[in-house]
């Protein structure tokens, strides 16, 4: 069964940084681009990242450019998105969401039950 | 960035009737790169269709999905009491965007 389970959400100080995990299971997560996806709430879906199979590329939606980094750890089945310089419009529930790959295209075929960060002083 | 644009913002429907959503792309997507996703509250959305028309695994016929260049329509055809949740498109033509969410509520 696949499993995506985030972790390290919280409240954060503006300007702060966090480090969000998301621990995969049930696949073969080498081989899957993998994405971060997030919610204000009440709002609706946003992308933020995805990070190829191997770590090689990476992209990102441009209001997290420059502030926020997706990584991945193959040997240890995670992906991380690390986040600074955190601002109260980051505030979300981030979803950390495989992506699979049906013809060109890569929709998101499961997703985690999500993080909730909160930034606030 | 591509822009998708899902109307109605609500959808006040009763069970057992039909329900049509309509999404919009700001520029043309090749309809290999559509999707739709249903999102209930306290949870993570669920693909429903890719590829415009696809229905993802276990996905029910009742859903069926339409439409090419800019204008795509996600079709319930009569609706059951689990449906009613939050449905967005997405396109992963160029990055990826979604909607801003049909909400199809009991009426």
């Amino acid at each position: 069964e696949v499993q995506l389970v985030e972790s390290g959400g919280g409240l954060v100080q503006p300007g702060g940084s966090l480090r969000l995990s998301c621990a995969a299971s049930g696949f073969t997560f080498r081989t899957y681009w993998m994405s971060w996806v997030r919610q204000a709430p009440g709002k609706g879906l946003e992308w933020v990242a995805n990070i190829k199979e191997d770590g090689s590329d990476k992209y990102y939606v441009d209001s997290v450019k420059g502030r926020f980094t997706i990584s991945r750890d193959n040997a240890k089945n995670s992906l991380y998105l690390l986040m600074n310089s955190l601002r109260a419009e980051d505030t979300a529930v981030y979803y950390c969401a495989r992506e699979i790959k049906l013809g060109a295209a890569r929709p998101f075929d499961y997703w985690g039950q999500g993080t909730l960060l909160t930034v606030s002083s | 960035e591509i822009v998708m644009t899902q109307s109605p913002a609500t959808l006040s429907l009763s069970p057992g009737e039909r329900a049509t959503l309509s999404c919009r792309a700001s520029q043309s997507v090749s309809s290999n790169y559509l999707s739709w996703y249903q999102q209930k509250p306290g949870q993570a959305p669920r693909l429903l269709i890719y590829g415009a028309s696809t229905r993802a695994t276990g996905i029910p016929a009742r859903f069926s999905g339409s439409g090419s260049g800019t204008d795509f329509t996600l079709t319930i055809s009569s609706l059951q009491p689990e449906d009613f949740a939050v449905y967005y498109c997405q396109q992963d033509y160029n990055f990826r965007t979604f909607g801003q969410g049909t909400k199809v509520e009991i009426k």
